[in-house]
């Protein structure tokens, strides 16, 4: 089955300790990005990736982290989590690029930074 | 970077069709227009695509006039289970913007 997966679905954590959110896909597509989404904001793009070793800055990439070593993993890094961080936050992938491309979505990292 | 908008919120009621315009005055060449259907605490999902004039499939339909500054998505019949957040995106190169999106309340 297509999917996009996240680990963990639920994190409680405290300021400052490093926590590494996972994100696969096994449609071998090209294209990951980042969302965190919070109530009246909408969905906010972090960080994406065009392919491996490829990055680049979303519209809101302070304090984040991310890297693409391999095609199906694009984990998101938060070297030294703040309570602003607390957020909602969605991995999603696409062939190519979203702009002609369905995205597909993953469920969902709940995350609580204390 | 062509920037989205549409209305906040709609209610409807079973059975009906119902309209959603998303404005995008600054629309590029190349773009495309996406819509994206998102229930609380799941991410959002794909619904439709379309570059010109009309597009259907199984679930919605979207049209996209000519000069393509606006697009229209028409969900016939709806149902109580099409409540849910919905989004317009419109491409421009690879930083994809959701809008606040227009909230959709189906009532019975």
């Amino acid at each position: 089955e297509a999917q996009v997966t996240q680990n963990p679905r639920y994190l409680i954590t405290v300021t400052g300790k490093k926590l590494t959110v996972t994100c696969s896909q096994n449609m071998n597509h090209e294209y990951m990005s980042w969302y965190r989404q919070d109530p009246g904001l909408g969905l906010r793009q972090i960080y994406y990736s065009m392919n491996v070793e490829v990055t680049d800055k979303g519209d809101v990439p302070e304090g984040y982290k991310v890297s693409r070593k391999e095609k199906r993993n694009f984990p998101l890094i938060l070297e030294s989590p703040s309570p602003n961080q607390t957020s909602l936050y969605f991995c999603a992938s696409s062939l190519f690029g979203p702009d002609s491309d369905t995205q597909y979505f993953g469920p969902g990292t709940r995350l609580t930074v204390l | 970077l062509a920037k989205t908008t549409q209305p906040i919120s709609m209610d409807s009621y079973e059975g009906q069709e119902v309209n959603i315009t998303c404005s995008h005055n600054n629309i590029a060449t190349n773009d495309y227009i996406t819509w994206y259907q998102q229930f609380p605490s799941q991410g959002p999902r794909f619904i439709i695509q379309g570059y010109k004039t009309k597009v259907t499939n199984e679930v919605a339909s979207l049209f996209i006039p000519a000069d393509r500054k606006s697009s229209t998505l028409s969900l016939p019949r709806v149902s109580l289970s099409d409540t849910a957040v919905y989004y317009c995106l419109v491409g421009d190169g690879n930083d994809m913007r959701f809008g606040a999106g227009t909230r959709l309340t189906v009532k019975p």
